[in-house]
C-alpha cells in the first residue's frame, strides 16, 4: 500500500517563474492538504482540498493555488516565484478522523 | 486562533536516558493533538495522536504522550532513548470539524541530539 507520493523531489526555479507540484494521496484517502516548511521552521498550512473544492485556506497569497482531481490527486501551483518561496512543500492526506499522513515533500529552490 | 509552543529548541540526552519533550497548545475547543518526527531531508512521520478518550496515548517506537487539559499540554515521553531517535520533533494541534482534523498548526520543533 503506497503512502503519500509527491513529485518532483527537488527542483530549482528562477524568480518570477511558475511551478507545479504534484501529490497522490494514500489509497482510500479523499482529503489532501498542502504545507510549506521553510528551513528551521515548522510546517505552515497552505490549503486543504476535499471533493475537488478548496475547503480551507491558510495565510498565503493568491499566488498559491491548487487543484484536486476526481481520483483525489492534487496539484499545488505557485506563480511569480519569490526567493522566499524556497522551502520544502509537504502534501498530507487523510480520511475523516483517520491518521493524517505526510509525503516526503518537494524541495523547491528559487534563485 | 490555535497555536502551539514547543519551549525547547534543542535537547541533548545520553543514549538510554529518559526523554520528555514539552508541548503547550492554545485552542478553544477539544483539540486534536499530534506528535510527528522528521529526520534530515525527510517528510513527517506520525508518532502518535490524541482525538479523545484515554489521556495517555501510546505511539510507535516506544513513545507515549499525555494530554493534560488543565495545563493545555501534550508532552512526549520515552523511557529510554536510542541513538536512532535523534531527529526533529514537532507537536501539532488540529482544528476539529465534523469529526475530522482539518488544518494542523505546528510548533517550531525541538531538535533532539543523542549522545553515545
Amino acid at each position: 500500500d503506497a503512502g503519500v507520493t509527491q513529485s518532483p523531489t527537488h527542483l530549482i526555479k528562477t524568480r518570477g517563474q511558475q511551478v507545479t507540484l504534484r501529490c497522490s494521496p494514500k489509497s482510500g484517502h479523499d482529503t489532501v492538504s498542502w504545507y510549506q516548511q521553510a528551513l528551521g521552521q515548522g510546517p505552515q498550512f497552505i490549503f486543504q482540498y476535499y471533493e475537488e473544492e478548496e475547503r480551507q485556506r491558510g495565510n498565503f497569497p493568491d499566488r498559491f493555488s491548487g487543484h484536486q482531481y476526481p481520483n483525489y490527486s492534487s496539484e499545488l501551483n505557485v506563480n511569480a516565484l519569490l526567493l522566499g518561496d524556497s522551502a520544502l512543500y509537504l502534501c498530507a492526506s487523510s480520511l475523516l478522523r483517520n491518521t493524517i499522513y505526510f509525503g516526503e515533500g518537494s524541495w523547491l529552490t528559487v534563485v | 486562533a490555535q497555536s502551539v509552543t514547543q519551549p525547547d529548541i534543542h535537547i541533548t540526552v545520553s543514549e538510554g536516558a529518559s526523554l520528555e519533550l514539552r508541548c503547550n497548545y492554545s485552542y478553544g475547543a477539544t483539540p486534536y493533538l499530534f506528535w510527528y518526527v522528521q529526520s534530515p531531508g525527510q517528510g513527517l512521520q506520525l508518532l502518535l495522536k490524541y482525538f479523545s478518550g484515554d489521556t495517555l496515548v501510546q505511539g510507535i517506537k516506544g513513545f507515549e504522550a499525555e494530554f493534560k487539559r488543565s495545563q493545555s499540554s501534550f508532552n512526549l515521553r520515552k523511557p529510554s532513548v536510542h541513538w536512532s531517535d535523534a531527529a526533529e520533533y514537532f507537536c501539532a494541534v488540529g482544528e476539529s470539524s465534523s469529526g475530522s482534523a482539518r488544518q494542523l498548526t505546528f510548533g517550531s520543533g525541538t531538535q533532539l541530539t543523542v549522545l553515545p
